[in-house]
């Protein structure tokens, strides 16, 4: 499998600020790159996903950013909560529903 | 939505064993579902594609003899973990592929402690 590396491996944030997670990829033929949301003991789940036609995506408080000369792509999480305290993932593929390479998480805590 | 259940949440066996594992879409057909397994603290690692009628593709270094996957209908795939030893302990998570939209949606896990 290609590699996603994702950065930082652990970050914590004051309630309210901006958490930023990045992500780069290798394989240029990825056209999918989705961020996934896990609780401890859950499965995870699809937070927002973005193609390579766009260079940014948000919905509510949750915008990606995606560089495609750099291949690189964040995730935003505006007036961050307590409840988004999670690990986050991202992850690529060559197009949605084949088979997903996945960063290595982020351990997002978010301090009231 | 989309929703993907597991069954158990949790087992506990003992070494030497084998346990089954199901994956059921409950509210769409998927003619693919994937299988990984997520240690501690670690990223989610691909085990195997399970297609519906067909053998699953296995990743390298997955044992296709230890881990058997049977995907009969287009809305359950099982993963039996055979001779069970104490490395097997892990989190299963599958995943399907929506044919309506070709996303993936998770499944909640099984928790697998093989003592």
């Amino acid at each position: 499998q290609q590699q996603v590396k994702q950065s930082p491996q652990s970050l914590i944030v004051q309630k309210g600020g901006i958490s930023i997670i990045n992500c780069a990829y290798e394989n240029t033929a990825f056209d999918y790159f989705p961020w996934y949301q896990q609780f401890p003991g859950k499965g995870p789940a699809l937070l927002i996903a973005i193609r390579p036609d766009v260079s940014e995506k948000k919905e509510g408080r949750f915008t990606i950013s995606f560089n495609k000369s750099a291949k690189q792509f964040s995730l935003h999480i505006m007036d961050s909560q307590p409840g988004d305290s999670a690990t986050y993932f991202c992850a690529a593929s060559g197009n949605a529903g084949n088979m997903l390479t996945f960063g290595g998480g982020t351990r997002l805590m978010v301090k009231p | 939505g989309a929703v993907v259940s597991q069954h158990p949440s949790w087992v506990i066996c003992k070494s030497g064993t084998s346990v089954k594992i199901e994956c059921r879409s409950l509210d769409f057909q998927a003619t693919t579902m994937f299988w990984y397994r997520q240690f501690p603290k670690q990223s989610l690692m691909l085990m195997a594609t399970s297609n519906e009628g067909s053998k699953a593709t296995y990743e390298q270094g997955v044992e296709k003899d230890k881990f058997l996957i049977n995907h009969a209908s287009l809305t359950l795939s099982t993963l039996t973990v055979t001779s069970a030893h104490p490395e097997d302990s892990s989190f299963y998570i599958c995943s399907a592929l929506s044919g309506s939209n070709n996303e993936q949606y998770f499944g909640p896990g099984t928790r697998l402690t093989v003592t």
